[in-house]
Protein backbone atom coordinates (compact mmCIF):
# COMPACT_ATOMS: atom_id res chain seq x y z
CA UNK A 1 0.00 0.00 0.00
CA UNK A 2 1.43 3.42 -0.83
CA UNK A 3 1.16 5.97 2.08
CA UNK A 4 2.95 8.86 3.42
CA UNK A 5 3.10 8.59 7.61
CA UNK A 6 3.32 12.17 9.04
CA UNK A 7 5.25 12.73 12.47
CA UNK A 8 2.94 13.21 15.39
CA UNK A 9 1.67 16.66 17.06
CA UNK A 10 3.59 19.19 18.17
CA UNK A 11 3.54 21.87 20.61
CA UNK A 12 6.21 24.48 20.66
CA UNK A 13 6.89 28.36 22.34
CA UNK A 14 7.56 31.26 19.79
CA UNK A 15 11.41 31.16 18.95
CA UNK A 16 11.76 27.90 19.45
CA UNK A 17 13.01 25.43 15.94
CA UNK A 18 11.06 22.22 14.98
CA UNK A 19 11.30 19.96 11.42
CA UNK A 20 8.38 17.90 10.98
CA UNK A 21 8.78 14.47 9.00
CA UNK A 22 6.66 12.27 6.03
CA UNK A 23 7.70 9.35 5.46
CA UNK A 24 6.83 7.48 2.01
CA UNK A 25 6.27 3.28 1.97
CA UNK A 26 4.91 1.03 -1.12
CA UNK A 27 6.18 3.43 -4.06
CA UNK A 28 9.50 4.14 -5.27
CA UNK A 29 10.51 7.68 -3.37
CA UNK A 30 13.01 8.53 -5.28
CA UNK A 31 11.10 9.22 -8.10
CA UNK A 32 7.63 11.34 -7.15
CA UNK A 33 7.45 14.60 -5.67
CA UNK A 34 6.76 15.45 -1.91
CA UNK A 35 4.48 18.75 -1.68
CA UNK A 36 3.66 20.74 1.86
CA UNK A 37 0.56 21.96 2.24
CA UNK A 38 -0.66 24.22 5.44
CA UNK A 39 -4.22 24.46 6.88
CA UNK A 40 -4.66 27.01 9.59
CA UNK A 41 -7.60 26.53 12.40
CA UNK A 42 -10.48 26.88 9.91
CA UNK A 43 -9.30 28.01 6.72
CA UNK A 44 -8.57 26.59 3.66
CA UNK A 45 -5.48 24.73 1.87
CA UNK A 46 -2.22 26.98 1.13
CA UNK A 47 0.67 25.08 -0.69
CA UNK A 48 4.27 25.81 0.79
CA UNK A 49 6.83 24.09 -1.34
CA UNK A 50 7.62 20.66 -3.33
CA UNK A 51 10.82 18.27 -2.88
CA UNK A 52 12.23 15.83 -5.77
CA UNK A 53 13.94 13.25 -3.06
CA UNK A 54 15.86 11.65 -6.05
CA UNK A 55 18.33 14.89 -6.37
CA UNK A 56 16.16 17.21 -3.68
CA UNK A 57 15.67 19.66 -6.16
CA UNK A 58 13.22 22.03 -4.09
CA UNK A 59 10.44 24.93 -5.31
CA UNK A 60 9.34 26.97 -2.59
CA UNK A 61 6.27 29.13 -2.78
CA UNK A 62 6.89 33.10 -2.60
CA UNK A 63 4.77 33.24 0.40
CA UNK A 64 7.03 30.78 2.30
CA UNK A 65 10.30 31.37 0.75
CA UNK A 66 12.76 32.11 3.65
CA UNK A 67 10.17 31.16 6.31
CA UNK A 68 10.38 26.89 6.04
CA UNK A 69 13.09 24.66 4.79
CA UNK A 70 12.37 21.43 2.75
CA UNK A 71 14.53 18.98 2.83
CA UNK A 72 14.33 14.98 2.13
CA UNK A 73 17.04 12.39 3.27
CA UNK A 74 16.32 9.70 0.54
CA UNK A 75 18.05 6.72 2.19
CA UNK A 76 15.12 6.69 4.81
CA UNK A 77 12.21 7.81 2.35
CA UNK A 78 11.62 10.66 4.17
CA UNK A 79 10.51 14.36 3.84
CA UNK A 80 10.98 17.30 6.07
CA UNK A 81 9.77 20.75 6.91
CA UNK A 82 11.29 22.67 9.46
CA UNK A 83 11.26 26.33 11.27
CA UNK A 84 14.14 27.83 12.81
CA UNK A 85 11.94 30.49 14.98
CA UNK A 86 8.64 29.43 15.34
CA UNK A 87 5.67 32.44 15.09
CA UNK A 88 2.27 31.83 16.89
CA UNK A 89 0.94 32.53 13.39
CA UNK A 90 2.90 29.13 12.45
CA UNK A 91 0.10 27.13 14.46
CA UNK A 92 -1.88 25.09 11.50
CA UNK A 93 -2.15 21.59 10.39
CA UNK A 94 0.38 20.94 7.95
CA UNK A 95 0.05 18.14 5.39
CA UNK A 96 2.61 16.02 3.08
CA UNK A 97 1.36 14.80 -0.41
CA UNK A 98 3.28 13.01 -3.46
CA UNK A 99 3.03 14.14 -6.38
CA UNK A 100 0.95 11.25 -8.77
CA UNK A 101 3.25 12.43 -11.71
CA UNK A 102 5.96 15.36 -12.88
CA UNK A 103 6.62 18.50 -11.62
CA UNK A 104 8.11 21.21 -14.36
CA UNK A 105 10.24 24.33 -13.42
CA UNK A 106 6.22 25.75 -13.68
CA UNK A 107 3.61 23.50 -13.87
CA UNK A 108 2.83 20.44 -11.39
CA UNK A 109 0.80 17.27 -11.95
CA UNK A 110 -1.76 16.52 -8.40
CA UNK A 111 -1.41 15.20 -5.39
CA UNK A 112 -2.73 11.81 -5.34
CA UNK A 113 -1.70 10.98 -1.43
CA UNK A 114 -1.84 12.38 1.11
CA UNK A 115 -0.28 11.95 4.98
CA UNK A 116 -2.80 11.91 7.75
CA UNK A 117 -1.45 15.87 9.12
CA UNK A 118 0.68 17.26 11.66
CA UNK A 119 -0.63 20.02 13.44
CA UNK A 120 1.92 22.13 14.72
CA UNK A 121 1.00 24.59 18.01
CA UNK A 122 2.76 27.59 18.54
CA UNK A 123 1.46 29.35 21.95
CA UNK A 124 3.85 30.89 24.88
CA UNK B 1 0.20 33.79 -8.59
CA UNK B 2 -3.00 32.51 -10.28
CA UNK B 3 -6.32 33.27 -8.21
CA UNK B 4 -9.05 30.54 -8.01
CA UNK B 5 -12.20 31.22 -6.83
CA UNK B 6 -14.82 29.18 -5.89
CA UNK B 7 -19.13 29.22 -5.88
CA UNK B 8 -20.97 28.69 -3.70
CA UNK B 9 -19.49 29.01 -0.62
CA UNK B 10 -21.99 26.66 0.92
CA UNK B 11 -24.01 24.02 -0.40
CA UNK B 12 -26.89 22.30 1.67
CA UNK B 13 -28.22 19.08 -0.40
CA UNK B 14 -30.90 16.33 -0.25
CA UNK B 15 -29.49 12.96 -0.54
CA UNK B 16 -30.22 11.67 -4.11
CA UNK B 17 -30.01 15.02 -5.24
CA UNK B 18 -27.55 17.09 -7.58
CA UNK B 19 -24.61 19.46 -6.76
CA UNK B 20 -23.03 21.33 -8.79
CA UNK B 21 -19.84 23.62 -7.71
CA UNK B 22 -17.58 26.47 -9.86
CA UNK B 23 -14.23 27.16 -9.94
CA UNK B 24 -12.75 30.16 -12.12
CA UNK B 25 -9.50 30.86 -12.38
CA UNK B 26 -8.03 34.36 -13.23
CA UNK B 27 -5.83 32.87 -16.06
CA UNK B 28 -6.36 29.98 -18.46
CA UNK B 29 -5.06 26.57 -17.17
CA UNK B 30 -4.47 25.26 -20.64
CA UNK B 31 -1.01 24.61 -21.00
CA UNK B 32 0.96 24.36 -24.61
CA UNK B 33 1.59 20.89 -24.01
CA UNK B 34 -2.19 19.99 -24.17
CA UNK B 35 -3.14 19.49 -20.73
CA UNK B 36 -5.38 21.87 -18.52
CA UNK B 37 -4.34 21.93 -14.98
CA UNK B 38 -7.37 22.11 -12.96
CA UNK B 39 -7.93 19.24 -10.41
CA UNK B 40 -10.20 18.40 -7.74
CA UNK B 41 -9.95 17.65 -4.13
CA UNK B 42 -12.52 16.97 -0.66
CA UNK B 43 -11.71 17.14 2.36
CA UNK B 44 -14.03 15.14 4.51
CA UNK B 45 -14.54 16.22 8.38
CA UNK B 46 -11.55 15.74 10.22
CA UNK B 47 -9.38 13.90 7.24
CA UNK B 48 -6.24 14.84 5.04
CA UNK B 49 -7.99 16.36 1.46
CA UNK B 50 -8.39 13.66 -1.37
CA UNK B 51 -7.95 13.56 -5.00
CA UNK B 52 -11.46 13.45 -6.83
CA UNK B 53 -10.78 14.59 -10.36
CA UNK B 54 -7.28 15.39 -12.46
CA UNK B 55 -7.11 17.66 -15.55
CA UNK B 56 -10.55 18.94 -15.45
CA UNK B 57 -12.40 15.34 -16.51
CA UNK B 58 -10.33 12.33 -15.47
CA UNK B 59 -11.84 10.73 -11.83
CA UNK B 60 -9.47 9.54 -9.96
CA UNK B 61 -9.05 5.69 -9.05
CA UNK B 62 -11.58 4.40 -6.82
CA UNK B 63 -13.54 7.95 -7.05
CA UNK B 64 -17.66 7.34 -7.68
CA UNK B 65 -18.73 7.41 -11.36
CA UNK B 66 -21.43 10.33 -9.85
CA UNK B 67 -18.73 12.60 -9.64
CA UNK B 68 -17.96 14.43 -13.11
CA UNK B 69 -15.50 17.36 -13.65
CA UNK B 70 -15.95 19.68 -17.03
CA UNK B 71 -14.74 22.75 -17.76
CA UNK B 72 -12.58 24.42 -19.77
CA UNK B 73 -9.87 27.52 -20.28
CA UNK B 74 -10.50 29.92 -17.10
CA UNK B 75 -14.43 28.52 -16.46
CA UNK B 76 -14.80 24.90 -14.71
CA UNK B 77 -17.51 22.57 -12.90
CA UNK B 78 -17.69 20.08 -10.16
CA UNK B 79 -20.57 18.18 -10.60
CA UNK B 80 -22.01 15.29 -7.86
CA UNK B 81 -25.13 13.87 -9.70
CA UNK B 82 -26.35 12.09 -6.89
CA UNK B 83 -25.21 13.27 -3.38
CA UNK B 84 -24.95 10.88 -0.58
CA UNK B 85 -24.76 11.24 2.98
CA UNK B 86 -20.39 10.32 2.63
CA UNK B 87 -19.78 13.55 0.42
CA UNK B 88 -20.14 16.00 2.76
CA UNK B 89 -17.44 18.34 3.45
CA UNK B 90 -15.43 21.01 1.75
CA UNK B 91 -14.22 20.44 -1.92
CA UNK B 92 -11.59 22.54 -3.58
CA UNK B 93 -10.24 22.90 -6.92
CA UNK B 94 -6.28 23.51 -7.26
CA UNK B 95 -4.51 24.74 -10.13
CA UNK B 96 -1.21 23.46 -11.41
CA UNK B 97 -0.28 25.15 -14.45
CA UNK B 98 2.41 27.81 -12.65
CA UNK B 99 4.05 27.98 -9.59
CA UNK B 100 3.19 28.43 -6.71
CA UNK B 101 0.01 26.26 -6.60
CA UNK B 102 -3.30 27.48 -5.36
CA UNK B 103 -5.95 26.34 -4.09
CA UNK B 104 -9.70 27.57 -4.51
CA UNK B 105 -11.40 28.85 -1.26
CA UNK B 106 -13.49 25.90 -0.77
CA UNK B 107 -16.66 24.96 -1.19
CA UNK B 108 -18.73 23.52 2.02
CA UNK B 109 -21.44 20.26 0.97
CA UNK B 110 -23.69 19.44 3.76
CA UNK B 111 -26.99 17.08 3.58
CA UNK B 112 -30.57 18.59 4.05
Amino acid sequence: EVQLVQSGAEVKKPGESLKISCKGSGYSFTRYWIGWVRQMPGKGLEWMGIIYPGDSDTRYSPSFQGQVTISADKSISTAYLQWSSLKASDTAMYYCARHMGYCSSTTCSSMDVWGQGTTVTVSS
Amino acid sequence: DIVMTQTPLSLSVTPGQPASISCKSSQSLLHTDGKTYLYWYLQKPGQSPQLLIYEVSSRFSGVPDRFSGSGSGTDFTLKISRVEAEDVGVYYCMQGIHLPLTFGGGTKVEIK
